[in-house]
């Protein structure tokens, strides 16, 4: 099983700063990562597929990257609906696996 | 509007059955393949089923969680998805969620999930 690593498990940002998040697999897996945002009461949203590719209507603050089996979300300019938990997930193998999340709080 | 509804969720005792549904609308169905997704109380999601399309034989996989106990199933005519529960165990609580395996990668469309919860 591939496990998904992410870090920090809390970030503590201001609003209209820039946020950095970390996933790290634990082997290979090409670029199949998603990234989702879930605000507290909601279903997980997806904002990231194929680890750069933003969905459909997710606005242009959030980019994702990769390096090898290092992954980055970022948000650019943290407004205040941002600030929820996101987690990682990899589909590349199965079972399909999701990091712990990383919560996203207001400084 | 793409949507998905799941249903059919609620108290159980350990050992017991229970059969979720998930509805779709507002996208042709049978073009997707779609998964089973849950969230134990304060916890992260955790992927426990998924079944494609006819296109791909309708094929299953299962989290080693769940694997010998659920099975997922669909029904195409009806949009409908379903994911049967036996020998339900109290760690199987928690909120399940359908969603639509994207074309193009991750899981695209989410129910607001069904909340199963497992007690004596």
């Amino acid at each position: 099983e591939i496990v998904m690593t992410q870090s920090p498990a809390t970030l503590s940002v201001s609003p209209g700063e820039r946020a950095t998040l970390s996933c790290r697999a634990s082997q290979s897996i090409r670029s199949n990562l998603a990234w989702y945002q879930q605000r507290p009461g909601q279903a997980p949203r997806l904002l990231i597929y194929r680890a750069s590719n933003r969905a459909t209507g997710i606005p242009a603050r959030f980019s994702g990257s990769e390096s090898g089996t290092e992954f980055t979300l970022t948000i650019s300019s943290l407004q205040s609906e941002d600030f929820a938990v996101y987690y990682c997930q990899q589909y590349n193998d199965w079972p399909r696996t999701f990091g712990q999340g990383t919560k996203v709080e207001i400084k | 509007e793409e949507q998905l509804v799941e249903s059919g969720g609620g108290l159980v005792q350990p050992g017991r059955s229970l059969r979720l549904s998930c509805t779709a609308s507002g996208f042709t169905f049978r073009d997707y393949s779609l998964t089973w997704v849950r969230q134990a109380p304060g916890k992260g999601p955790e992927w426990i089923s998924f079944i494609r399309n006819k296109v791909y034989g309708m094929t299953t996989e299962y989290a080693a969680s769940v694997k010998g106990r659920f099975t997922i199933s669909r029904d195409d005519s009806k949009s409908i998805a379903y994911l049967q529960m036996n020998s339900l165990k109290i760690e199987d609580t928690g909120i399940y969620y359908c969603t639509r395996d994207g074309i193009l990668g991750g899981d695209d469309c989410w129910g607001q999930g069904t909340l199963v919860t497992v007690s004596s």
